[in-house]
């Protein structure tokens, strides 16, 4: 089954403490993308990858990290967490080409609480 | 820069009747696309309609069509029947063509709707 796959679905963290959200697709897909979901506020970038070892920030990147040193992972890391990057995160992936005419395939997101 | 507004926090509609959800727009660009996700309760992230600028026949798909004005900025979402299982947080998204640039998806904050029996 095509999909975009995150691992955790739900992660409660200290303030502080290194963490890693992976992601990973199987469908071949050049971009992938994070997104941070907040209440009132939508959806907002966070860094995307057009390919292997091409990242760049998106609107909201301060206290994230992220690699794309295979096609199919994407995972982000957070270095030192802090309560303001409790949130819901997604990952997303895309054909380059595809991307206008199909979205974005979403993955089923995690919840991260940081204390 | 883009922006996204959907003005109706909350809507709630009777099974089987219609409603409407309204989102607006700003941008200088000419050509970009635009589209309407669901997101239910399980949290996905669910495709429901897509429109290009470049086109002037409003997108369908099923019970789901847009009303989409281009020099007003506006691309409101249909939904004709509601079902119960159509209750769930929907958000407008609009995105420049992406060749080389970061494909980026720009959302409004969403309208969360409730269908009721």
């Amino acid at each position: 089954e095509a999909q975009v796959t995150q691992n955790p679905r739900y992660l409660i963290t200290v303030t502080g403490k290194k963490l890693t959200v992976t992601c990973s697709q199987n469908m071949n897909h050049e971009y992938m993308s994070w997104y941070r979901q907040d209440p009132g506020l939508g959806l907002r970038q966070i860094y995307y990858s057009m390919n292997v070892e091409v990242t760049d920030k998106g609107d909201v990147p301060e206290g994230y990290k992220v690699s794309r040193k295979e096609k199919r992972n994407f995972p982000l890391i957070l270095e030192s967490p802090s309560p303001n990057q409790t949130s819901l995160y997604f990952c997303a992936s895309s054909f380059r080409g595809g991307l206008a005419n199909y979205g974005y395939t979403f993955g089923s997101g995690t919840r991260l609480t940081v204390v | 820069a883009q922006t996204v507004t959907q003005s109706q926090p909350e809507m709630s509609v009777q099974e089987a009747e219609t409603v409407t959800l309204s989102c607006t727009y700003d941008t200088s660009e000419n050509n970009y696309y635009l589209f309407w996700y669901k997101q239910p309760p399980s949290r996905q992230m669910i495709l429901v309609i897509r429109q290009e600028a470049y086109k002037q026949q409003n997108a369908t798909e099923n019970r789901f069509s847009v009303n989409f004005q281009k020099a007003a900025k506006s691309f409101s979402l249909k939904i004709s029947d509601s079902q119960l299982g159509d209750t769930a947080m929907y958000f407008c998204a609009f995105m420049k063509p992406p060749g080389g640039s970061q494909g980026n998806l720009i959302f409004g904050k969403g309208t969360k709707l409730s269908v009721k029996p």
